[in-house]
């Protein structure tokens, strides 16, 4: 059975502080795509990335970066220079091929709380 | 582009009561439709997934139903409310494809009283 693990419930940092974001995942299939989403405090969830099993490259989007390491099941997402508009709840998810009908696993989330 | 609606945004309703839940999707034809509840702690559950009219699969027990009468619309019902059914009912579609990328609509906030 799929897995993801955010181990971190809740994290604080002051603006312009870097901070990561720890995701692990368990599954036994050899495709599968693994998400990042945020849920700002309106309460929507927002697509942020998603990235297959067979592509490891790392990924950068303006202040957020992605490490993929298929070693260790991981899947952490960093913040560079935060910003208090980065407070968020975060979440991991996964899906194993074929898709649709059974959904994303997600993890628990990580409150992300930027202070001023 | 692809827009996703729910309403209403939020709803106070007394145990016991009734319940419908409305959930559209502009832009796209035969999406996979996803119902989620999110509980007062953050975790996502998901209830009902639907792969096309009429189509409804149940992930866990509950006094919750779920009917897809269109092709993108989809409505989280219950006859009778417990108080256990309050939190944040988020609706999601996703294309067809094998990587099930779900996209999620605004919420509903739910208080059973």
């Amino acid at each position: 059975a799929q897995k993801v693990t955010q181990a971190q419930t809740e994290i604080s940092v002051v603006e312009k502080e870097d901070v990561t974001l720890d995701c692990v995942y368990e599954t036994r299939d050899t495709t599968y795509y693994l998400f990042w989403y945020k849920q700002p405090p309106s309460g929507e969830l927002v697509f942020l990335i998603r990235r297959n099993s067979f592509d490891e490259q790392n990924e950068i989007s303006g202040r957020y970066s992605w490490n993929f390491q298929k070693s260790t099941s991981s899947f952490n997402f960093t913040i560079t220079a935060s910003q208090v508009v980065d407070s968020a709840v975060y979440f991991c998810a996964l899906s194993e091929e074929g898709g649709g009908a059974d959904g994303l696993t997600f993890g628990k989330g990580t409150h992300l709380i930027i202070q001023p | 582009s692809q827009t996703i609606h729910q309403w209403p945004a939020t709803l106070v309703q007394p145990v016991g009561s009734p319940l419908s839940l409305e959930c559209t999707v502009e832009g796209t034809s035969n999406p996979n439709l996803y119902w989620y509840r999110q509980a007062a702690g953050r975790g996502l559950q998901l209830l009902f997934y639907s792969v096309g009219i009429g189509q409804i699969s149940s992930e866990v027990p509950q006094n919750l139903s779920a009917s897809r009468p269109q092709d993108r619309q989809f409505i989280l019902s219950s006859k009778k409310l417990l108080l256990s059914d309050s939190g944040f009912y988020l609706c999601a579609w996703s294309v067809r494809d094998f990587t099930d990328t779900q996209y999620f609509g605004p919420g509903t906030r739910l208080t059973v009283l």
